[in-house]
């Protein structure tokens, strides 16, 4: 049974560009939630999504962030017009629902993105 | 808001030593307390977890206590094995305004073993 799957591992981009990552939770898993982790510091909770909706993004940033999780394929972590300040490692989980002590978050092992 | 406070690291004991690492917490409400272990190249894996006070969450020889007079949760282990080595985070829980569970981490420390 996959665990959560994350890709790229690793990502460079230039300041300006868009970065894109990718989170393919368990099977038969339908929530989603990003993190992210700047240096030195713990993993922050960004947004929680279910199937084709956002239930909770009170954790993103207002600009240039954007996340989805479309009815088919993986939930998308965008980024547009990177600054080195997004510099961080970013951690998806998913669960089988979203309800406080039903169940676990399983983690991913993180896409860790660097801007130049 | 939330917030977790734990020991900074790095940390290294030698095999069979005593563990010990603090995890202080701030929350409003009653929230869940949570220990989670990354081990290199791999991901974040649930170790163990309390929901109320008192209450003591146990695996693999290692027990935190949820202690709510001293807002604590430090993680012990009576004697390490180099197989422990990796990062461990402490972290709570609370319901969202939107019903769903976030969590609130601390920094990581990471532990090292030497046989």
């Amino acid at each position: 049974n996959a665990g959560v799957m994350q890709n790229p591992r690793h990502l460079v981009r230039r300041r300006g560009q868009e970065a894109r990552l990718r989170c393919s939770p368990m099977k038969g898993h339908s929530h989603v939630y990003w993190y992210r982790q700047l240096p030195e510091e713990g993993l922050k909770f960004m947004v929680y999504l279910q199937k084709e909706n956002i239930i909770d993004e009170s954790g993103m940033p207002k600009e240039r962030f954007s996340a989805e999780f479309p009815k088919e394929g993986p939930s998308i972590l965008r980024i547009q017009q990177v600054v080195r300040g997004d510099s961080a490692a970013y951690f998806c989980a998913s669960s089988p629902s979203g309800a406080r002590g039903t169940d676990t978050q399983y983690f991913g092992p993180g896409t860790r993105l660097t801007v130049l | 808001g939330n917030s977790v406070t734990q020991m900074e690291g790095p940390v290294t004991l030698s095999e069979e030593a005593f563990l010990t690492i603090n995890c202080t917490y701030t929350a409003t409400g009653y929230p869940s307390l949570f220990w989670y272990v990354q081990y290199p190249g791999e991901g974040l894996q649930l170790l163990l977890k309390a929901t109320k006070a008192d209450d003591k969450g146990s695996n693999k020889g290692f027990e935190a206590t949820y202690r709510k007079e001293t807002t604590s949760f430090h993680l012990e282990k009576g004697s390490v094995q180099v197989s422990d080595s990796a990062v461990y985070f402490c972290a709570l829980s609370d319901l969202s305004n939107f019903g769903n569970e976030k969590l609130t981490f601390g920094t990581g420390t990471r532990l090292t073993i030497i046989p």
